[in-house]
């Protein structure tokens, strides 16, 4: 089966720095996104993984461990504009579909 | 670019009616997908296309009807309207990124259109 698992909600305090964890179990693996929710808009890309490791992109950076099926998504120096859904998205390499998480509700608070 | 649009934004139903959700996109994008997203339920894929005149079930295909007769357009079709498909539809559009040691597609969405069924 596939499945992926992200906690529901978070909250942080502005500037502070928080890691939003996206454990997986998918039949087929062909890499892992994080995208970027705001409420009533489209999802944004965020990042993308598909060697074990860290990528980093400005403030932003994303984590994956193939052999454990986990990944993170890393913020620092949070501002109010961080507040959204962020959702882990797995590539399987069966049909080259996207399977996404639930989602995690981030509130960063002042 | 405008990248990629949806038309309507809203549409409200009666059940039993039918209807069409237009996505198109200007970047020369050869996969094309529509999912409805759900509170709780997370973005599900309905259907999906490889390419132009071909198309292929998602996840959630029941009651839901596609075609790509362009390359730049895929139309999302609901022949009659039931009040679970009440939800938000997106759109979205895929290119391959290509890697040293891999390469995959990255999805860029639509704005998304707002869909209740009475």
């Amino acid at each position: 089966g596939q499945n992926i698992d992200q906690p529901t909600e978070m909250t942080a305090t502005e500037g502070a720095i928080v890691q939003i964890n996206c454990t997986y179990q998918t039949s087929g693996f062909n890499g892992l996104f994080w995208y970027q929710q705001h409420a009533g808009e489209a999802p944004t890309f965020l990042s993308y993984n598909v060697l074990d490791g860290l990528e980093e992109k400005g403030r932003f950076s994303s984590f994956l461990s193939r052999s454990k099926g986990y990944s993170y998504l890393l913020l620092k120096e949070l501002q109010m504009k961080d507040s959204a859904s962020y959702l882990c998205a797995v590539h399987s390499n069966q049909g080259g579909k996207l399977i996404f998480g639930q989602g995690t509700e981030l509130s960063v608070k002042p | 670019n405008a990248g990629v649009t949806q038309t309507p934004k809203f549409r409200v139903l009666k059940t039993g009616q039918s209807m069409t959700l237009l996505c198109a996109q200007d970047m020369n994008h050869e996969y094309m997908y529509w999912y409805r997203q759900d509170p709780g339920m997370g973005l599900r894929l309905i259907h999906y296309s490889v390419g132009e005149g071909t198309t292929a079930k998602g996840e959630v295909p029941d009651g839901y009807n596609v075609s790509r007769l362009k390359k730049q357009n895929f139309l999302l079709g609901l022949e009659s309207a039931a009040p679970s498909q009440t939800s938000v539809y997106f759109c979205a559009s895929s290119y391959r990124i290509r890697r040293k040691l891999a390469s995959t597609d990255t999805q860029y969405f639509g704005p998304g259109t707002r869909l209740t069924v009475l």
